[in-house]
């Protein structure tokens, strides 16, 4: 069975601190692994597809990261908009379902 | 990517009863998913709503408590049955096709059973 790890659970961050968050897997077969933001009240909004170790994409101030074990989402110089949960999922080679992670929720103070 | 419209956004329902909760997509997608999310927890999937057949249910979810619809390639009802407080939790209706992985979410339902 699939599985992912987020961590760390919350992360209280100042405005312009950089950090990572890491989502660690087992697949059998990674198809794909999908990063998320998700706003209190609202469905998941998609961030990144990673298809394959090496890989990295980036989207303003987020950067994701893949290797065979793990992904790392890095935060770049945060803004209070950037207050969220962070979600990881992954997508084996069984079927077309994810699985999912508990999540991070990060917090960014002004 | 596709834009999808669920519906209702919440609801406040009585124990006992049942709630249809709608998703609908502005393109033909391949794949359509229902999740639950309960309070402070991560995405579960229940099942895969299947175009023209029956839904395909993950473990400890039944079709009796969650009968799925799917009518189209573009829309899929999700039923929550019999409802009980432990039901309370946010729905989501999530699509994907074969050209864009990276799956689509609803805005959700958030459920409350009294």
């Amino acid at each position: 069975e699939d599985q992912v790890t987020q961590s760390p659970e919350a992360l209280r961050l100042q405005e312009g601190e950089s950090s990572s968050l890491n989502c660690s897997y087992t697949v059998s077969g990674l198809r794909g692994l999908f990063w998320y933001r998700q706003d209190p009240g609202k469905g998941p909004e998609f961030l990144f597809t990673l298809y394959s170790a090496g890989e990295e994409k980036e989207k303003e101030r987020l950067k994701a990261t893949l290797t065979k074990k793990e992904s790392f989402l890095h935060i770049t110089a945060p803004k209070p908009e950037d207050s969220a949960t962070y979600l990881c999922a992954v997508w084996g080679r069984n079927d077309y379902k994810l699985s999912f992670g508990a999540g991070t929720t990060v917090t960014v103070r002004a | 990517s596709a834009v999808i419209s669920q519906k209702p956004s919440r609801d406040i329902c009585q124990r006992g009863t049942s709630l249809t909760i709608q998703c609908q997509v502005d393109s033909q997608v391949t794949m359509m998913f229902w999740y639950r999310q309960q309070p402070g927890q991560s995405l579960t999937l229940i099942a895969t709503a299947n175009q023209g057949s029956e839904a395909t249910y993950e473990s400890g979810f039944v079709i009796d408590k969650f009968p799925i619809s799917r009518p189209n390639l573009t829309f899929s009802t999700l039923t929550v049955s019999n409802m009980s407080p432990e039901d309370s939790s946010i729905y989501l209706c999530s699509v994907g096709t074969e050209a864009n992985y990276g799956y689509t979410f609803g805005s959700g339902t958030r459920l409350t059973v009294v």
